[in-house]
């Protein structure tokens, strides 16, 4: 079967450094995405990696390595507006989107 | 760019009326949009994939007609919850992908829209 993980909830204090984390299992690769989803809001889009490695983007940086089946999400210096769920998600074989259940992020001064 | 409306954000209705969400994409042609729905605290669940011109294809367990979808064109996709029962109230968002994005696999979201079925 498909599966997607993700921690279920993670803290962090303003300022600091997070890595959120994604392990996929998928009928084929078409690349991976990152959305943010603020509650009561629609998912907005982070980044995508369909190669390995690392795209920075601003205060988020978001790492591939398909071997591993692995990727992080990086936001650096974080704000309290960074409070949100973060959703990982792999397009299969047939660039049908997999969706992880998301990791809330909780942002304490 | 990549922007997606939906319309109505929120709508409340009563039990056996039917409801019609729109998802537009307004600077790009989707070829494709998606419908999902999403209880409280929980993953987003796709419903159904839509291209523009051709039958949607439902996810399994998603009644196709119950939730009506239409992509008559290359902007425009309709979803319409037939018959309405408390059980169907939820978030509903939209997405599209198609031409014109930084990358064509990109699916960009809608807002959403709240049905609450009374």
């Amino acid at each position: 079967g498909q599966n997607i993980d993700q921690p279920t909830e993670m803290t962090a204090t303003e300022g600091a450094i997070v890595q959120i984390n994604c392990t996929y299992q998928t009928s084929g690769f078409n690349g991976l995405f990152w959305y943010q989803q603020h509650a009561g809001e629609a998912p907005t889009f982070l980044s995508y990696n369909v190669l390995d490695g690392l795209e920075e983007k601003g205060r988020f940086s978001s790492f591939l390595s398909r071997s591993k089946g692995y990727s992080y999400l990086l936001l650096k210096e974080l704000q309290m507006k960074d409070s949100a769920s973060y959703l990982c998600a792999v397009m299969d074989s047939n660039y049908q989107l997999i969706w992880g259940a998301g990791t809330k992020l909780i942002i304490k001064p | 760019g990549a922007v997606v409306s939906q319309h109505p954000s929120r709508v409340i209705c009563k039990s056996g009326t039917s409801v019609k969400i729109e998802c537009r994409s307004l600077d790009f042609q989707a070829t494709t949009m998606f419908w999902y729905r999403q209880f409280p605290k929980k993953s987003l669940m796709l419903m159904a994939t839509s291209n523009e011109g051709s039958k949607a294809t439902y996810e399994q367990g998603v009644e196709k007609d119950k939730f009506l979808i239409n992509h008559a064109s290359l902007t425009l996709s309709t979803l319409t919850v037939t018959s309405a029962h408390p059980e169907d109230s939820s978030f509903y968002i939209c997405s599209a992908r198609g031409q014109g994005q930084l990358t064509q696999e990109t699916q960009y979201f809608g807002p959403g829209t709240r049905l609450l079925v009374l």
